[in-house]
């Protein structure tokens, strides 16, 4: 089967660091994808782990674990512009991609 | 063009009435998918393309669903007699060979009345 589970909501101070977790149970998976989708907006890609470990761009960073079928993004500094949803999306070898049902971050001032 | 392209934006139709929605992709792309988002959830898988064949289409829900590009650019979900169970954004990506970004189009509202 295919699945990405993830918390629904996450509720977080500006400024603040948040972390938001992603299970899965994909076969023949590739990555890990992560994408933020503003309300009435596309989604748009922010990060890709093709290995486990730690990858960074700026206040966001990624993280995987292949052997714990988990990953997670980590925001820093918190910005009332990160309110959105924020998606794991699990790539597969033949290139579909299965997307989790998000999470939405509630950013408080 | 620039980016993916959804036409129209919004459809609001009658139930039991026949729509098409239009993906414009980012030129030379070659992976194209089309999703379908509801309040609050993710999107939800239904088709993708690898150049003009369906590569996986295990996620349309019923035989009122069909998509097309035959020339591996342009793409079109068809809907036939629509249910107002249909009603959510359609979400179209595409991606280049090899890609692990996906870039996305800013979706068409369907509403069926």
């Amino acid at each position: 089967g295919q699945s990405l589970e993830q918390p629904s909501e996450v509720t977080a101070v500006e400024g603040a660091i948040v972390q938001m977790n992603c299970t899965y149970q994909t076969s023949g998976f590739y990555g890990l994808s992560w994408y933020q989708q503003h309300d009435g907006g596309a989604p748009t890609f922010l990060s890709y782990n093709a290995l486990d470990g730690l990858e960074e761009t700026g206040r966001f960073s990624s993280f995987l674990s292949r052997s714990d079928s988990y990953g997670y993004l980590l925001l820093q500094e918190l910005q009332m512009k990160d309110s959105a949803s924020y998606f794991c999306a699990g790539l597969r070898r033949d290139d579909k991609i299965i997307f989790g049902k998000g999470t939405r971050l509630h950013i408080l001032p | 063009g620039a980016g993916v392209s959804q036409t129209p934006s919004n459809k609001v139709t009658e139930k039991g009435k026949y729509v098409e929605l239009r993906c414009d992709p980012i030129s030379g792309h070659t992976a194209l998918y089309w999703y379908r988002q509801s309040l609050g959830q993710g999107p939800e898988f239904l088709i993708y393309f690898q150049g003009t064949g369906a590569a996986d289409d295990s996620g349309l829900p019923n035989d009122r669903f069909f998509a097309v590009r035959p020339e591996g650019s342009v793409s079109t979900l068809k809907i036939q007699r629509t249910e107002r169970g249909d009603s959510a954004v359609y979400l179209c990506a595409s991606s280049a060979t090899g890609a692990t970004e996906a870039f996305f189009g800013q979706g068409t509202r369907l509403t069926v009345v």
